[in-house]
């Protein structure tokens, strides 16, 4: 199995709203990512998780919560969001983040829209 | 600051013909360079990677090559196919740190039969 799979595929909230992102892999990867992608904008990193812990938060506001159950569950909860949060939001893996080739392994992204 | 830089105009181009996309960056030492392919409202498709010390990759119908000193990556695409549009995002890993890809915001291809 070589696939990134993440539910659901739209969300719309409302900015009071509680809602999570899921993400999985069986791939065996040890590293997981979430970006967040706006319109002709590039992937922006948010967090990664290197063998289950958080290793890197790019200064990303609270009301974004990750969570790594196990090593192939990766969750992103949101919470009191801003409608300038709406943007397609991918979860990625590689086998391990601190190796030269890294090769990510998106999935297919949850489109979210904050009203 | 570090920049990394790809046309923001799409490029179209006539089936059968190569398609040349270009990558530039400013203030980055990458050990490594990686290609995506990005369809709309997906997630983007790892295509190749070059390290610092290649010239050039090879891979069916497509080539990357990799010049540190005009700090530029060329994505060629011969035979170019109508199945073959979609956004085409460089990404640079640096060496001495974690290696996490950071993105380029991709060139726009279109392929007109």
């Amino acid at each position: 199995d070589t696939e990134v799979t993440q539910t659901p595929k739209h969300l719309v909230m409302g900015m009071t709203n509680k809602k999570s992102l899921k993400c999985e892999q069986h791939m065996g990867h040890r590293a997981m990512y979430w970006y967040k992608q706006k319109a002709k904008k590039p992937p922006e990193l948010m967090f990664v998780y290197s063998y289950e812990k958080l290793s890197i938060n790019e200064s990303v506001p609270s009301r974004f919560s990750p969570e790594c159950p196990n090593s192939s569950l990766l969750n992103l909860h949101l919470h009191a969001l801003q409608p300038e949060d709406s943007a397609l939001y991918l979860c990625a893996s590689s086998q391990e983040g601190a190796s030269g080739n890294n090769e990510q392994f998106f999935g297919p992204g949850t489109r979210l829209t904050v009203l | 600051s570090q920049k990394i830089e790809q046309n923001s105009e799409a490029l179209n181009i006539q089936e059968g013909k190569t398609a040349t996309l270009t990558c530039n960056y400013t203030n980055y030492s990458p050990a490594y360079l990686q290609w995506y392919r990005q369809d709309p409202g997906r997630g983007p498709v790892f295509l190749l990677l070059i390290r610092e010390n290649e010239k050039e990759k090879r891979k069916e119908r497509l080539k990357v090559t990799f010049d540190t000193t005009l700090k530029q990556s060329l994505f060629h695409i011969t035979a170019s196919q109508p199945a073959d549009s979609a956004t085409y995002l460089c990404a640079l890993l640096a060496s001495g740190g974690s290696y996490i890809p950071t993105f380029g915001r991709g060139t726009s291809l279109i392929v007109h039969p």
